[in-house]
């Protein structure tokens, strides 16, 4: 499978500043995600970042609180905006293996980003 | 409303024993069901599956689909500690691009 890493691996913030966490894969493809998991909670899609398009955001997330960019087919960022407690989770880049068939795909995750928020 | 729904919520067991941790779903365009192992931060990816009634199998563990009762089953044999974490099952679904919906987790706890 793809190597997926990500960076940073975690960070403490101040309430109301931003962070952008970076999202690297060793080969192209077509398809990269953003998830979130608060404490104790199962993992959420944020939205699908797009080479070369906006994000696709799900339900009850939105561009100006969590900009994604795309640049190329093996990078991506997220940035969480505006900061506050609410905010504190893990988020994890996600793939399509790429070598998948008929449209059955296996999904991998990067390492994750620890965000506390004070 | 798409929903996923894992049991039990958490289990503690001793080392060497067989356990089996349940997933069911209800969603509209069921394309596969994906279980994950997760220790630390990052899910680690164990199984695919797609159709009903084929067994996958790494190792100690085995998994099965049941897409007439929606149902998944994630078996783990002679337990270790090592198998101690929190076992995601998630469904992806047709026409959703890669988004995939999880259930809460089963949180597993091997002791020694």
């Amino acid at each position: 499978s793809a190597v997926i890493s990500q960076k940073p691996s975690r960070d403490i913030c101040q309430r109301g500043t931003s962070l952008t966490i970076q999202c690297q894969v060793d080969s192209q493809v077509t398809m990269m995600f953003w998830y979130r998991q608060q404490p104790g909670q199962s993992l959420t899609l944020i939205a699908t970042a797009n080479q070369g398009s906006e994000a696709t955001y799900e339900s009850g997330f939105v561009i100006d609180k969590f900009p994604i960019s795309r640049p190329n087919l093996t990078f991506s960022t997220l940035t969480v905006s505006n900061m506050s407690p609410e905010d504190s989770s893990i988020y994890l880049c996600s793939l399509r293996d790429p070598r998948g068939g008929g449209g059955y795909n296996e999904q991998f995750f990067g390492p994750g980003t620890r965000l506390t928020v004070l | 409303e798409d929903k996923v729904v894992q049991s039990p919520l958490s289990l503690v067991v001793h080392e060497g024993d067989t356990v089996t941790l349940n997933c069911s779903y209800e969603v509209t365009n069921f394309r596969s069901l994906l279980w994950y192992k997760q220790e630390k931060k990052a899910p680690t990816f164990l199984f695919m599956l797609t159709s009903s009634g084929i067994e996958k199998k790494s190792g100690r563990l085995s998994s099965i689909l049941d897409k007439k009762e929606l149902f998944s089953i994630l078996n783990i044999t002679a337990t270790q500690t090592g198998d101690s974490a929190i076992y995601l099952c998630a469904v992806a679904l047709y026409n959703q691009g890669g988004k995939l919906i999880f259930g809460q987790g089963t949180e597993l706890s091997v002791k020694p």
